[in-house]
Protein backbone atom coordinates (compact mmCIF):
# COMPACT_ATOMS: atom_id res chain seq x y z
CA UNK A 1 0.00 0.00 0.00
CA UNK A 2 1.10 3.91 -0.63
CA UNK A 3 2.47 5.97 2.14
CA UNK A 4 0.81 8.72 3.20
CA UNK A 5 2.16 11.66 5.61
CA UNK A 6 0.09 14.03 7.66
CA UNK A 7 1.13 16.60 9.95
CA UNK A 8 1.29 15.10 13.55
CA UNK A 9 -0.22 17.72 15.19
CA UNK A 10 -3.18 20.09 14.87
CA UNK A 11 -5.60 22.32 17.11
CA UNK A 12 -8.92 23.52 16.09
CA UNK A 13 -11.54 26.03 17.52
CA UNK A 14 -15.09 24.12 18.62
CA UNK A 15 -17.61 25.10 16.02
CA UNK A 16 -15.07 25.78 13.58
CA UNK A 17 -14.39 23.44 10.33
CA UNK A 18 -11.51 20.73 10.43
CA UNK A 19 -9.48 20.58 8.01
CA UNK A 20 -6.94 17.12 8.28
CA UNK A 21 -4.28 17.28 5.28
CA UNK A 22 -3.31 14.05 3.69
CA UNK A 23 -0.34 13.60 1.51
CA UNK A 24 -0.37 10.38 -0.76
CA UNK A 25 1.52 11.10 -3.86
CA UNK A 26 2.20 7.61 -5.25
CA UNK A 27 -1.16 6.12 -4.88
CA UNK A 28 -2.20 3.90 -7.72
CA UNK A 29 -5.11 3.99 -9.36
CA UNK A 30 -6.68 0.93 -8.05
CA UNK A 31 -6.25 2.34 -4.14
CA UNK A 32 -8.71 4.03 -2.35
CA UNK A 33 -8.38 7.09 0.11
CA UNK A 34 -9.53 5.72 3.83
CA UNK A 35 -9.77 7.98 6.80
CA UNK A 36 -10.29 6.69 10.66
CA UNK A 37 -9.78 7.98 14.03
CA UNK A 38 -8.83 6.89 17.31
CA UNK A 39 -10.00 8.51 20.54
CA UNK A 40 -8.59 7.65 23.70
CA UNK A 41 -8.10 3.83 24.96
CA UNK A 42 -10.50 3.36 22.37
CA UNK A 43 -9.84 1.02 19.14
CA UNK A 44 -9.85 3.11 15.55
CA UNK A 45 -12.97 4.18 14.16
CA UNK A 46 -14.22 4.38 10.29
CA UNK A 47 -15.17 7.87 9.14
CA UNK A 48 -15.06 7.92 5.48
CA UNK A 49 -13.28 6.58 2.19
CA UNK A 50 -13.24 7.79 -1.29
CA UNK A 51 -11.65 6.59 -4.73
CA UNK A 52 -11.93 9.67 -6.59
CA UNK A 53 -14.89 11.75 -6.38
CA UNK A 54 -15.49 13.94 -3.32
CA UNK A 55 -17.23 11.75 -0.79
CA UNK A 56 -19.71 13.31 2.29
CA UNK A 57 -21.48 11.44 5.17
CA UNK A 58 -23.28 12.30 8.63
CA UNK A 59 -19.59 12.13 10.04
CA UNK A 60 -17.09 14.37 7.51
CA UNK A 61 -16.53 14.82 3.93
CA UNK A 62 -13.48 13.67 1.94
CA UNK A 63 -12.15 15.95 -0.57
CA UNK A 64 -9.50 14.36 -2.84
CA UNK A 65 -7.35 16.22 -5.63
CA UNK A 66 -8.00 15.56 -9.10
CA UNK A 67 -4.44 14.15 -9.58
CA UNK A 68 -5.73 12.02 -6.53
CA UNK A 69 -2.08 13.07 -5.04
CA UNK A 70 -3.86 14.65 -1.81
CA UNK A 71 -7.14 14.68 0.22
CA UNK A 72 -8.35 16.33 3.03
CA UNK A 73 -10.83 15.46 5.91
CA UNK A 74 -13.22 17.77 6.69
CA UNK A 75 -15.37 17.54 10.29
CA UNK A 76 -17.29 20.57 9.53
CA UNK A 77 -18.34 21.58 13.09
CA UNK A 78 -15.65 20.07 15.25
CA UNK A 79 -16.58 19.52 19.35
CA UNK A 80 -14.71 18.14 22.04
CA UNK A 81 -15.53 14.67 21.22
CA UNK A 82 -13.56 15.25 17.88
CA UNK A 83 -10.26 15.44 19.83
CA UNK A 84 -8.28 12.15 18.52
CA UNK A 85 -5.83 10.60 16.40
CA UNK A 86 -6.95 10.69 12.49
CA UNK A 87 -5.24 8.26 10.37
CA UNK A 88 -5.43 8.87 6.75
CA UNK A 89 -4.69 5.43 4.54
CA UNK A 90 -4.31 4.03 1.42
CA UNK A 91 -6.05 0.75 0.56
CA UNK A 92 -6.15 -1.93 -2.30
CA UNK A 93 -9.64 -3.12 -2.15
CA UNK A 94 -10.30 -6.17 -3.88
CA UNK A 95 -13.19 -8.68 -3.34
CA UNK A 96 -12.37 -11.86 -2.46
CA UNK A 97 -8.84 -11.10 -1.37
CA UNK A 98 -7.38 -9.97 2.11
CA UNK A 99 -6.98 -6.18 1.87
CA UNK A 100 -5.12 -4.91 5.22
CA UNK A 101 -5.31 -1.51 6.47
CA UNK A 102 -1.77 -0.05 7.02
CA UNK A 103 -1.62 2.48 9.87
CA UNK A 104 0.93 5.54 9.92
CA UNK A 105 1.59 7.62 13.06
CA UNK A 106 -1.70 9.79 12.14
CA UNK A 107 -2.58 13.33 12.78
CA UNK A 108 -3.46 14.20 16.20
CA UNK A 109 -6.42 16.91 16.89
CA UNK A 110 -7.23 18.80 19.44
CA UNK A 111 -10.00 21.00 19.60
CA UNK A 112 -10.25 23.37 22.26
CA UNK A 113 -12.91 25.74 23.79
CA UNK B 1 -23.48 -8.24 19.67
CA UNK B 2 -23.39 -5.03 18.78
CA UNK B 3 -19.76 -4.60 18.15
CA UNK B 4 -16.40 -6.41 18.50
CA UNK B 5 -15.97 -7.73 21.82
CA UNK B 6 -12.01 -8.28 23.28
CA UNK B 7 -11.17 -9.46 26.78
CA UNK B 8 -9.91 -9.40 28.85
CA UNK B 9 -9.20 -5.70 28.46
CA UNK B 10 -6.19 -5.03 30.90
CA UNK B 11 -3.59 -8.52 30.98
CA UNK B 12 -0.44 -7.94 32.70
CA UNK B 13 1.73 -11.20 32.54
CA UNK B 14 5.38 -11.88 34.50
CA UNK B 15 7.88 -12.30 32.04
CA UNK B 16 7.95 -15.68 30.52
CA UNK B 17 4.23 -16.88 31.11
CA UNK B 18 2.04 -17.77 28.52
CA UNK B 19 -1.42 -15.46 27.27
CA UNK B 20 -4.59 -15.40 25.26
CA UNK B 21 -6.28 -12.85 24.05
CA UNK B 22 -10.04 -13.45 23.10
CA UNK B 23 -11.71 -11.88 19.88
CA UNK B 24 -15.65 -11.78 19.70
CA UNK B 25 -16.01 -10.23 15.73
CA UNK B 26 -19.48 -8.87 15.19
CA UNK B 27 -21.70 -11.78 13.91
CA UNK B 28 -21.64 -12.74 10.21
CA UNK B 29 -18.32 -11.10 9.69
CA UNK B 30 -16.01 -13.17 7.79
CA UNK B 31 -12.82 -11.26 7.79
CA UNK B 32 -11.15 -10.89 11.40
CA UNK B 33 -7.64 -9.00 11.69
CA UNK B 34 -5.24 -8.57 14.73
CA UNK B 35 -3.38 -5.29 15.09
CA UNK B 36 -0.58 -4.52 17.76
CA UNK B 37 -0.27 -1.17 18.86
CA UNK B 38 2.87 0.16 20.80
CA UNK B 39 2.74 3.17 22.96
CA UNK B 40 2.24 6.52 20.64
CA UNK B 41 2.67 4.81 17.61
CA UNK B 42 -0.02 3.50 15.14
CA UNK B 43 -1.51 0.05 14.93
CA UNK B 44 0.78 -2.63 12.71
CA UNK B 45 -0.65 -6.02 11.32
CA UNK B 46 -0.06 -9.20 12.32
CA UNK B 47 -2.30 -11.44 10.94
CA UNK B 48 -5.78 -11.94 9.00
CA UNK B 49 -8.40 -14.42 8.72
CA UNK B 50 -11.04 -15.19 6.37
CA UNK B 51 -13.81 -17.83 7.76
CA UNK B 52 -11.35 -20.03 9.25
CA UNK B 53 -8.32 -19.84 7.41
CA UNK B 54 -5.32 -18.04 8.27
CA UNK B 55 -4.29 -16.06 5.09
CA UNK B 56 -1.76 -13.82 6.19
CA UNK B 57 0.39 -13.84 9.32
CA UNK B 58 3.49 -12.12 7.83
CA UNK B 59 3.36 -9.59 10.88
CA UNK B 60 3.65 -12.07 13.85
CA UNK B 61 6.65 -10.74 15.32
CA UNK B 62 7.93 -13.89 16.13
CA UNK B 63 7.07 -17.55 16.49
CA UNK B 64 5.68 -17.18 20.02
CA UNK B 65 2.82 -15.69 18.44
CA UNK B 66 0.39 -17.54 17.56
CA UNK B 67 -3.80 -16.95 16.30
CA UNK B 68 -6.28 -19.17 15.51
CA UNK B 69 -10.03 -18.82 14.41
CA UNK B 70 -10.99 -22.54 14.42
CA UNK B 71 -15.06 -22.51 13.62
CA UNK B 72 -14.73 -19.10 11.98
CA UNK B 73 -16.19 -17.08 14.55
CA UNK B 74 -14.42 -16.26 17.97
CA UNK B 75 -10.44 -15.80 17.29
CA UNK B 76 -7.49 -15.88 20.04
CA UNK B 77 -4.58 -14.84 19.87
CA UNK B 78 -1.97 -16.44 21.96
CA UNK B 79 1.69 -15.14 22.67
CA UNK B 80 4.15 -17.52 24.54
CA UNK B 81 7.02 -17.06 26.55
CA UNK B 82 5.87 -13.41 27.13
CA UNK B 83 8.85 -10.88 27.06
CA UNK B 84 8.91 -6.99 27.94
CA UNK B 85 8.65 -5.92 24.16
CA UNK B 86 5.33 -7.60 23.95
CA UNK B 87 4.16 -4.62 26.17
CA UNK B 88 1.20 -3.21 24.20
CA UNK B 89 -2.15 -2.85 23.04
CA UNK B 90 -3.72 -5.49 20.86
CA UNK B 91 -6.32 -4.97 18.68
CA UNK B 92 -9.16 -7.37 16.79
CA UNK B 93 -10.81 -5.97 14.21
CA UNK B 94 -13.32 -7.51 11.90
CA UNK B 95 -15.39 -6.83 8.46
CA UNK B 96 -18.34 -8.48 6.33
CA UNK B 97 -15.90 -9.15 3.74
CA UNK B 98 -12.40 -8.59 3.00
CA UNK B 99 -12.71 -5.20 0.98
CA UNK B 100 -15.05 -3.83 3.53
CA UNK B 101 -14.52 -1.20 6.00
CA UNK B 102 -13.03 -2.64 9.50
CA UNK B 103 -14.69 -2.36 12.42
CA UNK B 104 -11.98 -2.29 15.62
CA UNK B 105 -12.62 -3.35 19.57
CA UNK B 106 -11.11 -1.45 22.05
CA UNK B 107 -8.31 -3.87 22.58
CA UNK B 108 -6.20 -5.51 25.47
CA UNK B 109 -3.85 -3.70 26.58
CA UNK B 110 -0.87 -6.14 27.98
CA UNK B 111 1.36 -5.67 30.02
CA UNK B 112 4.70 -7.88 30.91
CA UNK B 113 6.95 -6.96 33.77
Amino acid sequence: DAKTTQPPSMDCAEGRAANLPCNHSTISGNEYVYWYRQIHSQGPQYIIHGLKNNETNEMASLIITEDRKSSTLILPHATLRDTAVYYCIVRVVYTGTASKLTFGTGTRLQVTL
Amino acid sequence: GAGVSQSPRYKVAKRGQDVALRCDPISGHVSLFWYQQALGQGPEFLTYFQNEAQLDKSGLPSDRFFAERPEGSVSTLKIQRTQQEDSAVYLCASSLGAGEKLFFGSGTQLSVL
